[in-house]
């Protein structure tokens, strides 16, 4: 596709319930990370894919999120059992060959009421 | 672990100003040092980026060099204009997975 999409764009949610966020990268990018943008926090780090390598989650915050990535392409961020702390804005970025520049989808604003 | 430190802002300047955004990283590996760029409303979108020590990146009159003595990235404008207004986050890019590790971001608003 033309960029990295990613659905929802917003989400909404009671606390408890399970979340699920999708990212589809660009078309042919190995890499792909996501992130969580919070106010005050920055761009904090969560999962990164590339390509058929065991992923780096060294950034999920707990084991309540989870990833995976189908078939190289599509990816799913999972939030288990919301939590308030968890509102925020979930960021998709994909790389290609490059892999020094990343391309960043529009983010998904998570509110967890 | 892998970090960056990035001056906070929010930084309020008037247009034709002289910009600095302070960024510091860790220094293990050789890392690759970018600043990416969050206007309002938009995604985040890579402004500069320099891959090795004395390395220059520049773009749209911002520029940052890679200092590995002082393991500094500093961004500079000379003048800048009311459309530089956004978020600006340094981030370094270092070992064998290229994981992109971020600086908090800094707000800066341009007033007429």
């Amino acid at each position: 596709g033309a960029g990295v999409s990613q659905s929802p764009s917003n989400k909404v949610t009671e606390k408890g319930k399970d979340v699920e966020l999708r990212c589809d990268p660009i078309s042919g990018h190995t890499a792909l990370y996501w992130y969580r943008q919070s106010l005050g926090q920055g761009l904090e780090f969560l999962i990164y894919f590339q390509g058929n390598s065991a992923p780096d989650k060294s950034g999920l915050p707990s084991d309540r999120f989870s990833a995976e990535r189908t078939g190289g392409s599509v990816s799913t961020l999972t939030i288990q059992r919301t939590q308030q702390e968890d509102s925020a804005v979930y960021l998709c970025a994909s790389a290609g060959g490059s892999k020094e520049k990343l391309f960043f989808g529009s983010g998904t604003q998570l509110s967890v009421l | 672990g892998d970090s960056v430190t990035q001056m906070e802002g929010p930084v309020t300047l008037s247009e034709e100003a002289f910009l600095t955004i302070n960024c510091t990283y860790t220094a293990t590996g050789y890392p690759s040092l970018f600043w990416y760029v969050q206007y309002p409303g938009e995604g985040l979108q890579l402004l500069l980026k320099a891959t090795k020590a004395d390395d220059k990146g520049s773009n749209k009159g911002f520029e940052a060099t890679y200092r590995k003595e002082t393991t500094s990235f500093h961004l500079e404008k000379g003048s800048v204009q009311v459309s530089d207004s956004a978020v600006y986050f340094c981030a370094r890019q270092g070992g064998s997975n290229y994981k992109l590790t971020f600086g908090k971001g800094t707000l800066l608003t341009v007033n007429p």
